[in-house]
């Protein structure tokens, strides 16, 4: 059962640069988050969906592009990078069941470091 | 304007003594609270959740309280251990919107 997996893990990129995280879920879960964790603000949403072509903006969405094609996967793109979006990204999934009382499933993570 | 506050960054602890994390809201309309526990390099896990029409909840060593008068949750381990070092981050969701809101963060470092 691979759950939520994020990629890459690691990233370093310069000023400028387009990057994409890549969000990948085997439970088939109809919602999908994009988090950011920045030290001194706790996770931040960013974009969210509630099901494939369905997505809407979060509390921090200046700078990123997200898209849902597919069930399974809720890319994050940050089109010309910054130095500000250097942070740690994490996905998340979930179920209305589940979401109605908060609970969402997280991946590992992606930390990135815009130069 | 943060909704949900956790106003200690970090909190130290002897092994086998209570740890106490709080949080504060400011939002009447979460009827729902939650705590995740995050290890380094690691995503958050849910932990323990409460609703607002309870003010306890237990699930082995840990026990969240909700004041609501106060607008004000806490999550206490007992007894702790060092396993239990990680970030505990609160967060509250509401009805119309079930997209949790977080705070910031304390981080629990439990000494042997």
């Amino acid at each position: 059962d691979a759950g939520i997996t994020q990629s890459p893990r690691y990233k370093i990129t310069e000023t400028g640069r387009q990057v994409t995280l890549m969000c990948h879920q085997t439970w088939s879960h109809s919602y999908m988050f994009w988090y950011r964790q920045d030290l001194g603000h706790g996770l931040r949403l960013i974009y969210y969906s509630a099901a494939a072509d369905i997505t809407d903006k979060g509390e921090v969405p200046d700078g990123y592009v997200v898209s849902r094609s597919k069930t399974e996967n809720f890319p994050l793109t940050l089109e010309s990078a910054t130095r500000s979006q250097t942070s740690v990204y994490f996905c998340a999934s979930s179920v209305p069941g589940r979401l109605n009382t908060g609970e969402l499933f997280f991946g590992e993570g992606s930390r990135l470091t815009v130069l | 304007d943060q909704q949900v506050k956790q106003n200690s960054p970090s909190l130290s602890v002897q092994e086998g003594r209570i740890s106490i994390l709080n949080c504060d809201y400011t939002n009447s309309m979460f009827d729902y609270f939650l705590w995740y526990k995050k290890y380094p390099a690691e995503g958050p896990t849910f932990l323990i959740s409460i609703s607002s029409i309870k003010d306890k909840n237990e699930d082995g060593r840990f026990t969240v309280f909700l004041n609501k008068s106060a607008k004000h949750l806490s999550l206490h381990i007992v007894p702790s251990q060092p396993g239990d070092s990680a970030v505990y981050f609160c967060a509250a969701t509401s009805g119309g919107s079930y997209i949790p809101t977080f705070g910031r963060g304390t981080s629990l470092i439990v000494h042997p």
